[in-house]
């Protein structure tokens, strides 16, 4: 069965800081895969995506995410954390042709001043 | 552009009531979703409707009823609400390609007392 790992429920880090979220999954084929933001009261917000191609991926906000297709990796990365970018994050994999998307179980991070 | 929009944003409900949660989307997109987010379990798939006339159970179908009234339009019923049904309901939508990802309405927080 597809499913979609977060390893880190609560991360913290400091303003400023660098940030890195995990994302693993668990899929036969090379899937389609997103990081989400949700800001509290919010609906989902895409950061980026990945199909093919390039493995680095740039997003929204300064975030980028890179596909390690051998560690069936999609880790989400900020080079400096800004108080703005505390939420809850989301690691998806789609599934076109299913019509499907699966979400991990979200980390949320909080961001000291 | 409105997007995805859902209605209401809130709602309580007493054991053994029935409720519809409306969505609708403006981007003429063809599958559109119902999800449930709960604390440390992200999201999870109620149902999906492909196309305008079909529907399909996701992961956590039970309890539910979904109807695709149109293109636009995709329902979700909770026919005799079960405290267990306590939850934040997304609904979704995403165009019928390979390279797309899911668009997001703003949430329903649903409590049943």
């Amino acid at each position: 069965a597809q499913s979609v790992t977060q390893p880190d429920i609560h991360i913290t880090v400091s303003e400023g800081a660098s940030l890195e979220l995990r994302c693993n999954y668990s899929y036969g084929a090379t899937p389609y895969l997103f990081w989400y933001v949700q800001s509290p009261g919010q609906g989902l917000q895409l950061l980026l995506k990945y199909f093919s191609g390039d493995t680095l991926v740039q997003g929204i906000k300064g975030f980028e995410a890179e596909f390690k297709r051998s560690q069936s990796s999609f880790n989400l990365r900020k080079p400096s954390v800004h108080w703005s970018d505390a939420a809850e994050y989301f690691c998806a994999v789609g599934l076109w042709n299913f019509n499907k998307f699966y979400f991990g179980s979200g980390t949320k991070l909080n961001v000291k001043p | 552009n409105a997007g995805v929009t859902q209605t209401p944003k809130f709602q309580v409900l007493k054991t053994g009531q029935s409720m519809t949660l409306q969505c609708a989307q403006d981007m003429n997109h063809n599958s559109m979703y119902w999800y449930r987010q709960d604390p440390g379990m992200g999201l999870r798939l109620i149902y999906y409707s492909a196309s305008e006339g079909t529907t399909d159970k996701g992961e956590v179908p039970n309890g539910y009823n979904v109807s695709r009234l149109n293109k636009r339009e995709f329902s979700l019923r909770l026919e005799s609400a079960a405290p267990s049904q306590t939850s934040v309901y997304f609904c979704a939508s995403s165009e019928d390609r390979m390279n797309t990802e899911a668009f997001f309405g703003q949430g329903t927080r649903l409590t049943v007392v």
